[in-house]
């Protein structure tokens, strides 16, 4: 059983445009929400992360929105550029849990068109 | 400031066989993870370390897998034998304590295990 699904699996964007990566959670009890970002051949990078005690948390381009009542998380890029092309993994964790057991989702791979 | 190392990139192995993967974490980071990534899905958890201790093991996948932090430095995770379901990219990722907080995770490139 899969506790976060991500979506797109991929998505392709101009340019300029405004990339959207939406996240389900089913554990109530996680309360750490981080972003990853890969490019090929190197490993993931913390990208943002929120906490629950807010509803958005912006760093740059890149947003994050969370909304705690239906367990749903997504990440904004605005005016993408060709640079942001890489995997893009949601992930959540328990502070109570073992430190950082980070629960991945399956990734989405963004293309962003020059 | 050296970052989280895995060796090898990748390896390529037939069924039967064993693989040891090694992961040196930053320096003065007490936690010590495994991850693995197969066939493209989601990036999934293995085990914990602080220091030399198993702090939490309930991701791995069954007793053909063996994890050791000898010293609590460098880490090393085999699998013997391995099985065709086994391929995959795996991740260490290490990050520091201070008191009940930890830190960020730092994540090395990964070694893809290749199982014929």
């Amino acid at each position: 059983q899969q506790q976060v699904k991500q979506s797109p699996q991929s998505l392709i964007v101009q340019k300029g445009g405004i990339s959207i990566i939406n996240c389900a959670y089913e554990n109530t009890a996680f309360d750490y929400f981080p972003w990853y970002q890969q490019f090929p051949g190197k490993g993931p990078a913390l990208l943002i992360a929120i906490r629950p005690d807010v509803s958005e948390k912006k760093e740059g381009r890149f947003t994050i929105s969370f909304n705690k009542s239906a367990k749903q998380f997504s990440l904004h890029i605005m005016d993408s550029q060709p640079g942001d092309s890489a995997t893009y993994f949601c992930a959540a964790s328990i502070r109570g849990g073992s430190a950082r057991q980070l629960t991945f989702g399956s990734g989405t791979q963004l293309t962003v068109l020059p | 400031e050296a970052g989280v190392t895995q060796f090898p990139s990748h390896s390529v192995i037939e069924k039967g066989q064993t693989v040891t993967l090694r992961c040196d974490p930053i320096s003065g980071h007490d936690n010590l993870y495994w991850y693995r990534r197969v066939m493209g899905k989601e990036i999934k958890f293995l085990l914990h370390f602080v220091k030399e201790s198993k702090q939490d093991e309930s991701g791995m996948p069954n007793n053909r897998f063996l994890a050791e932090r000898t010293g609590g430095t460098y880490s090393t995770l085999k699998v013997q034998p391995a099985e065709l379901e086994d391929s995959g990219v795996y991740f260490c990722a290490s990050s520091r304590s201070w008191g009940s907080n930890t830190g960020e995770l730092f994540f090395g490139e990964g070694s893809r295990l290749t199982v014929l």
